[in-house]
């Protein structure tokens, strides 16, 4: 069966620091996948999804950046964390078809103080 | 572009009654709907979805959603709601196509359950 890995799972940086999340999928080849940010009363926000290694697209402008180094490997990064940047991340996958379910890791809920 | 609206952010019931959850999309062509479930710090769990065919469609843990078209509408029901009910629900709508299975979620209803 096919399982989604988040680490961390609690992260505080200060502000202007570096951050890197990493979500890793078990059990699956060729997976879509994607990166959300959830503030609170804020729903979810699409940040990031990846149909294949290296191929990422952003769906809001703003201070983060991700890569797909490996198949089954999805890094979210910033170099300098703002204030705003707070918040729960999480890393969801499909199989690539057209009608897909995605699926949902355990998340990261980060501080930037 | 798709959109989705949850017209209620918080929902108090009693255990034991019943629940309804309102969902409403835009979307231009038939929408894939989902409706997932998220418990404090965790991430999200999927209750049920609508791709096509039967109308009602039944979940996880005595979940069932109704696709209504002319409404544009997937409201979430329960019969009987237990405590451990008590989560954030969030539906979400998706293109389906060249959309390469992007979700668009609504803002989400937090479920108070009182015993």
């Amino acid at each position: 069966s096919q399982t989604i890995h988040q680490w961390p799972a609690t992260l505080v940086q200060p502000v202007g620091s570096p951050l890197s999340l990493e979500c890793t999928v078990e059990g699956t080849s060729n997976p879509n996948l994607y990166w959300y940010r959830q503030a609170a009363g804020r729903g979810l926000q699409l940040l990031f999804y990846s149909v294949g290694i290296g191929q990422i697209s952003s769906e809001v402008p703003q201070n983060l950046s991700a890569s797909r180094p490996q198949d089954r490997q999805f890094i979210l990064s910033s170099k300098k964390l703002l204030l705003s940047d707070s918040g729960f991340y999480l890393c969801a996958w499909n199989g690539g078809g057209l009608t897909d379910t995605q699926y949902f890791g355990p998340g990261t809920r980060l501080t930037v103080l | 572009a798709q959109s989705v609206t949850q017209p209620d952010i918080h929902i108090t019931v009693s255990e034991g009654a019943s629940l309804e959850l309102r969902c409403n999309y835009s979307y231009g062509a038939t929408p894939y709907l989902f409706w997932y479930v998220q418990s404090p710090g965790q991430g999200l769990q999927l209750l049920l979805k609508y791709f096509s065919g039967d109308t009602l469609v039944q979940g996880i843990k005595g979940f069932e959603a109704e696709f209504k078209r002319s409404q544009s509408s997937f409201n979430l029901r329960k019969p009987s709601v237990h405590w451990s009910d008590a989560a954030e629900y969030f539906c979400a709508v998706g293109a389906g196509g060249t959309s390469y299975g992007k979700l668009t979620f609504g803002q989400g209803t937090i479920l108070t359950v009182h015993p």
